[in-house]
């Protein structure tokens, strides 16, 4: 069955400092993955997404992650980090029957 | 563009009332997914609906909980009798079924408090 990890439940960074997410998916094929964030008090939007083609995917909110199928991984990169980028992140890979299996999500803060 | 959309955005209700908390899905769309967050669970999904009919109900956590989508535009999901542990933030999403495409795109969420 597909499952999804991220590994780190918080993570701080400094602003304008950059930004790594970690997540590591289980998938038999070739998997789409997605990362979408929620603001508080916010429903989830799509950041990006990977489908097939060049491995490093560019997103919104200056965004991007890389697949890397040797490791199956996806992971989220920033390399400015700004204030209102304090959120909760969530990967997510596509599971048979057009549903998403989400991972328990990274929450970002942000220090000044 | 709307996007999806929810009722109500908060409810507040007393354990062994009825509560129905309503989706409309982007036009066109033709999946439509419910989902229950909770700090202790996370992002669980609980049923998922294509052209109108459940595929996969096995997240309903138990008969008091039923879903319908009578047509394309328009969901609902009904708790009765409700209990305090269903106190969640219920969202609805939506995304256009194809070969190329998962993308769910979410509602703002209904936030329930059951007392």
């Amino acid at each position: 069955a597909q499952s999804v990890t991220q590994p780190d439940i918080h993570i701080t960074v400094s602003e304008g400092a950059s930004l790594e997410l970690r997540c590591n998916y289980s998938y038999g094929a070739t998997p789409y993955l997605f990362w979408y964030v929620q603001s508080p008090g916010q429903g989830l939007q799509l950041l990006l997404k990977y489908f097939s083609g060049d491995t490093l995917v560019q997103g919104i909110k200056g965004f991007e992650a890389e697949f890397k199928r040797s490791q199956s991984s996806f992971n989220l990169r920033k390399p400015s980090v700004h204030w209102s980028d304090a959120a909760e992140y969530f990967c997510a890979v596509g599971a048979g029957g057009n549903k998403l299996v989400f991972g328990a999500g990274t929450i970002l803060r942000v220090k000044s | 563009d709307a996007g999806v959309i929810q009722s109500p955005r908060h409810e507040v209700t007393e354990m062994g009332q009825e509560v129905t908390l309503r989706c409309k899905p982007i036009s066109g769309h033709n999946s439509l997914f419910w989902y229950r967050q909770t700090m202790m669970r996370g992002l669980e999904l609980l049923i998922y609906f294509n052209n109108n009919v459940p595929i996969d109900d096995s997240g309903m956590p138990e008969d008091r909980f039923s879903a319908k989508m009578p047509n394309a535009s328009f969901s609902t999901l009904k708790i009765q009798p409700s209990e305090p542990r269903d106190s969640a933030v219920y969202f609805c999403a939506s995304s256009l079924a194809d070969r190329s495409s998962h993308e769910q795109y979410f509602g703002p969420g209904t936030r329930l408090t059951v007392t």
